[in-house]
């Protein structure tokens, strides 16, 4: 069982945006501001798309970004596109004794 | 480019271990920590553990505390992994990944190696 709780699923259609959340104890999520995202296609080894929860590294689009409030980090995508479609997950670092713990996954449809 | 190159895929009976390298280059080796992740079949990702490539320190997992070694090569860039006790549960893509320093992500991931574990 993931440590980090996120929707299995969620669906938006090309234009639209939409939001997937990463729920945590507050030792993590919500202590360290250190939370990425990554983007799995299938087959495809994950790529990093958001660190220290809103920073985007370098030729990663615009359209995606990332927050927190509380113990909930999000990360939004705007403008969908039909290449946007995979499972994204994230990770926070924790720093226990399991320091980097992982949610469970989200995947995204686009219509 | 930056990059980490992974060895092949295993196959291994239950109670064997698996020793899976990483090779690194296109930068200095010794100033970025290497992750392992794992991925079983059709699940989530899960962190492994952790190893500076100087080799003076390494942190695992709860989970994995006694059964995973991490280790490096500084002559060769070369971090290894190795699973002892396998268990068919182990059965996964494993891979290698390295972290930025200060922002604890991961920013370059090796290609994964299948471990399939089966009697």
């Amino acid at each position: 069982q993931s440590a980090l709780t996120q929707p299995a699923s969620v669906s938006g259609s090309p234009g639209q945006s939409i939001t997937i959340s990463c729920t945590g104890p507050s030792s993590d999520v919500g202590s360290h501001n250190l939370v990425s995202w990554y983007q799995q296609h299938p087959g495809k080894a994950p790529k990093l798309m958001i660190y220290e929860v809103s920073k985007r590294p370098s030729g990663v689009s615009n359209r995606f970004s990332g927050s927190t409030s509380g113990n909930t980090a999000s990360l939004t995508i705007s403008g969908l596109q039909a290449e946007d479609e995979a499972d994204y997950y994230c990770c926070s670092y924790a720093g226990s004794s399991t320091p980097w713990v992982f949610g469970g996954g989200t995947k995204l449809t686009v219509l | 480019q930056v990059q980490l190159v992974q060895s092949g895929a295993e196959v291994k009976k239950p109670g064997a271990s698996v020793k899976v390298s990483c090779k690194a280059s296109g930068y200095t080796f010794t100033s970025y920590y290497i992750h392992w992740v794992r991925q079983a079949p059709g699940q989530g990702l899960e962190w492994m553990g952790i190893i500076n490539p100087s080799g003076t320190s390494t942190s695992y997992a709860q989970e994995f505390q006694d059964r995973v070694t991490m280790t490096s090569d500084t002559s060769t860039s070369t971090v290894y992994m190795e699973l002892s006790s396998l268990r068919s549960e182990d059965t996964a893509l494993y891979y290698c990944v390295r972290s930025v320093p200060g922002t604890k992500a991961f920013d370059i991931w090796g290609q994964g190696t299948m471990v399939t574990v089966s009697s």
